[in-house]
């Protein structure tokens, strides 16, 4: 079994709507975070959640929200889909910051239309 | 502020060919370095990553990448091509606690 999933792993969806992405990690790590990549701009950080109590911001966490239900799990929230976030959505978990590796789960594929 | 430059979009090799990947990082500070690779409908996956002492560093499937500090350069190579090396790879670099900072991504063609 995979140690990062991800669901769903496709969602067509229309502006306007709300949409939840959640992740999930069985490698017991304590920091967790969602990214988005785009054709030609790489991975770009959303949130991110060094325990459950500590969620902070990234560099583009506008129109998103997070939630850190447990240590295993962190969910993505777009309030009110709009068609430029359409992208690929990326979970990935790691044991600590530096050099430690990050680990991520096989991606959402998320269309507004 | 850092960033990462990744020169090339697309790089078409022959198999068995040598595989060159370019990546420079603008920092006043050494950086921990990072090289991941992302299959066709697949998550990254960590191929190396270069945090403190050898500067020549080996990862999987039989890549490689140096860190050159005065040239702040942390490039890819591999050998030889092989067909299954067909993927986008990013380099990476992270200079605190917890910001990955990842480049544009360079797609890897490889021709029979």
């Amino acid at each position: 079994d995979a140690d990062v999933t991800q669901t769903p792993r496709n969602r067509i969806t229309k502006t306007g709507k709300r949409i939840m992405l959640e992740c999930s990690q069985t490698k017991g790590h304590d920091r967790m975070y969602w990214y988005r990549q785009d054709p030609g701009l790489g991975l770009r950080l959303i949130y991110y959640s060094f325990d459950v109590k500590d969620i902070n911001k990234g560099e583009i966490s506008d129109g998103y929200s997070v939630s850190r239900q447990a240590q295993a799990k962190f969910s993505l929230s777009l309030e009110s889909a709009i068609p430029n976030q359409t992208a690929l959505y990326f979970c990935a978990t790691s044991n600590s910051g530096g050099a430690d590796t990050q680990y991520f789960g096989p991606g959402t594929r998320l269309t507004v239309l | 502020a850092q960033s990462v430059t990744q020169l090339g979009s697309h790089v078409s090799v022959s198999e068995g060919a040598l595989v060159l990947l370019r990546c420079n990082y603008s920092s006043s500070v050494p950086p921990y370095l990072f090289w991941y690779v992302q299959y066709p409908n697949q998550g990254l996956q960590l191929l190396l990553k270069y945090t403190t002492g050898a500067t020549l560093v080996k990862g999987i499937n039989g890549f490689e990448a140096e860190f050159k500090k005065s040239e702040t350069s942390f490039h890819l190579t591999k050998p030889s091509a092989h067909m299954s090396d067909a993927a986008e790879y990013f380099c990476a670099v992270t200079f605190n606690d917890y910001k990955l900072s990842f480049g544009a991504g360079t797609t890897v063609t490889v021709r029979a």
